[in-house]
C-alpha cells in the first residue's frame, strides 16, 4: 500500500521558518519525481514546486511565488522529501501535501500528473 | 505563466451525464489531468493523459481533449460523485505545473 505521511506542519510567525517532512513507502520512491502542492482557505490547488529523480539530477523547479524562499530536498536512502519554507507570509498558510508525479508521454512530449498524495499537513502563518 | 480556467460550478441531476470543462492555450499542447476532492480529504487522481483512469476509478469517469479545451464526463452522475475537482496541465512556457481554479459539482 502507497503511503506519504507529511509532519512538520504548524503556527509560524510572518519572516519565519517552517520544514515540513514527508515519508513515503510502498513504491519505488527513487524513480519518481516528487511535489509540494497546497491547498488555502477558501482557495484552489496551488503547485508549489518539484524535486526531480536521480536520473534527472535532482534538478528543483519552484512556482514564482515561492521562488527564492522555499527550498525543496529530497533523501532517496530516507524514502523522504523536504520542504524548507523561510520568509514566510500570510498568504502561505495552507494545507501542504506531498505528491508523486509521473509523466505521460506523448510523441516527444510529456504532460506531468500526479498518482499519489499525502493527507496533508496545514501550516499556518499568522502573528 | 500559463492559466487554466474552470468553471467555479456545475450541478447535475442523479444519474445523468455531466461534462466539467478546463481551458487554456497549454492544453493545446499538453494533456490535462483530473483530480476529485471531497472536503477534508487529500484529492485522487480520476483521469490522466489522453483518457486514462488509474484503477479503482469507476469506468464513469472519462476524459477528452479539443484545442485549448479539456473535459472530464462522468456518465451516470452518482451521489458520492458531488466534489471539487481541477484540472492540471503543464504551463506552456516552463516545466511548473498549473492548477485551474476547481470547479464544485453538485449532485441533485
Amino acid at each position: 500500500e502507497v503511503q506519504l505521511v507529511e509532519s512538520g506542519g504548524g503556527l509560524a510567525q510572518p519572516g519565519g521558518s517552517l520544514r515540513l517532512s514527508c515519508a513515503a513507502s510502498g513504491f519505488t520512491f527513487s524513480d519518481h519525481y516528487m511535489d509540494w502542492v497546497r491547498l488555502a482557505p477558501g482557495k484552489g490547488l496551488e503547485w508549489v514546486g518539484r524535486a526531480r529523480n536521480k536520473a534527472n539530477s535532482y534538478i528543483t523547479e519552484y512556482a514564482a511565488s515561492v521562488r527564492g524562499r522555499f527550498t525543496i530536498s529530497r533523501d532517496d536512502s530516507k524514502n523522504s522529501l523536504y520542504l524548507q519554507m523561510n520568509s514566510l507570509k500570510t498568504e502561505d498558510t495552507a494545507v501542504y501535501y506531498c505528491v508523486s508525479e509521473l509523466n505521460y508521454w506523448h510523441g516527444s512530449a510529456y504532460s506531468p500528473y500526479f498518482d499519489y498524495w499525502g493527507q496533508g499537513t496545514l501550516v499556518t502563518v499568522s502573528s | 505563466s500559463s492559466e487554466l480556467t474552470q468553471d467555479p460550478a456545475v450541478s447535475v441531476a442523479l444519474g445523468q451525464t455531466v461534462r466539467i470543462t478546463c481551458q487554456g492555450d497549454s492544453l493545446r499542447s499538453y494533456y490535462a489531468s483530473w483530480y476529485q476532492q471531497k472536503p477534508g480529504q487529500a484529492p485522487v487522481l480520476v483521469v490522466y493523459g489522453k483518457n486514462n483512469r488509474p484503477s479503482g476509478i469507476p469506468d464513469r469517469f472519462s476524459g477528452s481533449s479539443s484545442g485549448n479545451t479539456a473535459s472530464l464526463t462522468i456518465t451516470g452522475a452518482q451521489a458520492e460523485d458531488e466534489s471539487d475537482y481541477y484540472c492540471t496541465s503543464r504551463d506552456s512556457s516552463d516545466n511548473s505545473v498549473v492548477f485551474g481554479g476547481g470547479t464544485k459539482l453538485t449532485v441533485l
